[in-house]
């Protein structure tokens, strides 16, 4: 069975300051995806990013990267220079590859908090 | 482009009553997704759908619970009769393609569910 662990639950950080969030997954399939999603106050789910299992280049995106370590199963999330905008809970989440479907296991989600 | 449309956005109602969310999926999407999010549980998956057809429907808590796709451009959630326990947020997704892995879910804003 597939699993998501985001072990921080909260994360308060400073205006400015970088900030990493963790993402471990279990999988036996071989082919599979990664996803971030950002949740803000407002509630609605927003998709950051996608990666899939062959590609372990790491991605930057403005303030954003990611970096993918199949060795260690891991994806973690890292917000340079973190700006109160970036005040969200977020989730990553896994998909398995196959003909049932993208369904998506998520992760208990961080909850980011950036003060001024 | 119209993202996923959800109604209502609130729903206040008396335990024992019906209630019956609605959603309206990205055009052109072949999979749609109910998830639940409590504070308890974080984001569950209850029901998803390929091509109209229910595909695996084991996150459905129990049999208050029920969940069609008519048509492609419409799906519902029905809970009857309604508890407390069911207070959440209802969120519908779609995403394109059923028949791949990568495809990312596209949320709509969610019903935020109150039963008294």
């Amino acid at each position: 069975a597939q699993k998501v662990t985001q072990a921080q639950t909260e994360i308060s950080v400073v205006e400015k300051e970088d900030v990493t969030l963790d993402c471990v997954y279990e999988t036996r399939d071989t082919t599979y995806y990664l996803f971030w999603y950002k949740q803000p106050p407002s509630g609605e789910l927003v998709f950051l990013i996608r990666r899939n299992s062959f590609d372990e280049q790491n991605e930057i995106s403005g303030r954003y990267s990611w970096n993918f370590q199949k060795s260690t199963s891991s994806f973690n999330f890292t917000i340079t220079a973190s700006q109160v905008v970036d005040s969200a809970v977020y989730f990553c989440a896994l998909s398995e590859y196959g003909t049932s479907g993208s369904r998506l296991t998520f992760g208990e989600g961080t909850q980011l908090t950036v003060n001024p | 482009d119209a993202g996923v449309i959800q109604s209502p956005r609130h729903e206040v109602t008396e335990m024992g009553q019906e209630v019956t969310l609605r959603c309206k999926p990205i055009s052109g999407h072949n999979s749609l997704f109910w998830y639940r999010q409590t504070m308890m549980r974080g984001l569950e998956l209850l029901i998803y759908f390929n091509n109209n057809v229910p595909i695996d429907d084991s996150g459905m808590p129990e049999d208050r619970f029920s969940a069609k796709m008519p048509n492609a451009s419409f799906s519902t959630l029905k809970i009857q009769p309604s508890e407390p326990r069911d207070s959440a947020v209802y969120f519908c997704a779609s995403s394109p393609d059923p028949a791949v892995g990568y495809n990312e879910q596209f949320f709509g804003p969610g019903t935020r569910l109150t039963v008294l």
